[in-house]
């Protein structure tokens, strides 16, 4: 699976949207971006993922640049409940059944 | 949503012992489940991949006779730390995946301390 870099750390005011950047610069044709959050002591949740086009839940916005190279998820009004590890993750298949490899995230503090 | 549990949340034990943690999903049947282990301030490593019915599959550096993987139901998988050190404290988590969707079900994750 290819390798992401994320910044180690961010932060933002509550109400306002956070950007979390991730580079995948030796992503695959057939590798999705994965994205999961895990608050302090609890275990991670699933947030979003994608292969090339844009995509939009409840929770988040992922935006995919044309050439794959990176992406960026958007908490469009984070609050303070949002602070938490942020892991992009790029693999290859979908299906519950492949693996995920985490690295080491980005930690996102909302402040008031 | 798919929920997956853990137990116990928390557990310290003495040196020598063996521990058991259960992974369990409530609403959905998991042909797959897997384990995963952080120490304080680290990523989640992957431990192993539990497969109900056959035996797991354990990632390289991981011990398969200290850790113990059981999947003997489509809705539960155990890990036991056998003869627990130390240096097993650790926050164990598991996953489970669910057929038909693109992602896995984290458990809320297991506080072990060996004292």
């Amino acid at each position: 699976d290819a390798k992401t870099t994320q910044p180690p750390s961010m932060d933002c005011a509550e109400g306002r949207a956070a950007n979390l950047p991730c580079n995948h610069s030796t992503i695959s044709g057939n590798e999705y971006v994965y994205w999961y959050r895990q608050i302090h002591s609890q275990g991670p949740q699933y947030i979003i993922h994608g292969l090339k086009n844009n995509e939009t839940n409840e929770m988040a916005s992922l935006i995919i640049t044309e050439d794959r190279k990176s992406s960026t998820l958007i908490l469009p009004h984070a609050t303070l409940r949002d602070t938490a590890v942020y892991y992009c993750i790029v693999r290859v298949e979908t299906g519950a059944n492949s693996k995920l490899t985490f690295g080491k995230g980005i930690t996102l503090s909302v402040r008031p | 949503g798919a929920v997956v549990s853990q137990h116990p949340s928390r557990v310290i034990c003495k040196s020598g012992t063996s521990v058991k943690i259960e992974c369990r999903s409530l609403d959905f049947q998991a042909t797959t489940m897997f384990w995963y282990r952080q120490f304080p301030k680290q990523s989640l490593m992957l431990m192993a991949t539990s497969n109900e019915g056959s035996k797991a599959t354990y990632e390289q550096g991981v011990e398969k006779d200290k850790f113990l993987i059981n999947h003997a139901s489509l809705t539960l998988s155990t890990l036991t730390v056998t003869s627990a050190h130390p240096e097993d404290s650790s926050f164990y988590i598991c996953s489970a995946g669910l057929a038909g969707a693109d992602t896995q079900y984290f458990g809320p994750g297991t506080r072990l301390t060996v004292l």
